[in-house]
């Protein structure tokens, strides 16, 4: 079965600095994709980046990249230049990618991440 | 484009009774997932709805049940509420439900804040 592991239950960071926010996951599929979502205090979870397994290259958006370590089954979060609206609860997630049937999506426990001024 | 729209926002209810939640999906996605989400066991897959038939179901007692229209909006209803289900509970479409397509994406509505007296 799938899951996913986020070890930082919450995080500081200065503001303009980078962090880096882990996320290890389990699987026995050799196809899935790992999303990341930031969930501010208002509840809304809000699409980040989506890293799939064959990709080659590790996915970026902006300020966000994903580090995917697939031997290592990771895929850790990297904010660039942190800002105050950064501040929220960071999801990692997964879904297998059958090629029949579909799964849902697995979360993990999240990271709440605090930037300071 | 529109965003994922639920409603209501925040709904307060006593033990025994039933609620009907709404999502509307983004214009075109006609995959609608619902998940529950609590400080406790945090975010757990309800289930998933494509085309109006139920595609994927999360491991929740019968109480909870949903149903997906043909315009793709979809409402989950909850019967004979217990305290436990105080919850956001979040839906969230994607433009297919997987079978092998690794870009689907699931955009998140706000949520509707269910508590239960």
């Amino acid at each position: 079965a799938q899951k996913i592991t986020q070890t930082q239950p919450g995080m500081f960071v200065q503001e303009k600095e980078a962090v880096t926010l882990d996320c290890t996951y389990d699987t026995s599929d050799p196809s899935y994709g790992l999303f990341w979502y930031k969930q501010p205090s208002s509840g809304e979870m809000i699409f980040l980046i989506y890293q799939g397994s064959y990709d080659q290259q590790n996915a970026t958006e902006g300020r966000y990249s994903l580090n995917f370590q697939k031997a290592r089954k990771s895929a850790n979060l990297v904010i660039s230049a942190s800002q105050l609206g950064d501040s929220a609860m960071y999801f990692c997630a997964m879904r297998e990618l059958p090629f029949s049937g579909n799964t849902p999506l697995v979360f993990g426990k999240g990271t709440r991440l605090s930037v300071i001024a | 484009k529109a965003g994922v729209t639920q409603t209501p926002r925040y709904l307060i209810k006593t033990r025994g009774q039933q609620v009907t939640l709404s999502c509307s999906p983004i214009s075109g996605h006609r995959s609608v997932s619902w998940y529950q989400q609590t400080p406790g066991q945090g975010l757990q897959f309800l289930f998933e709805y494509f085309s109006e038939t139920q595609r994927n179901k999360g491991n929740f007692p019968g109480r909870f049940s949903g149903r997906q229209f043909s315009n793709s909006r979809s409402e989950m209803n909850v019967s004979t509420l217990e305290l436990g289900d105080s919850a956001l509970y979040l839906c969230a479409s994607s433009l297919t439900a997987s079978g092998g397509m690794s870009t689907d994406t699931q955009y998140f509505g706000p949520g509707t804040r269910l508590t239960v007296l």
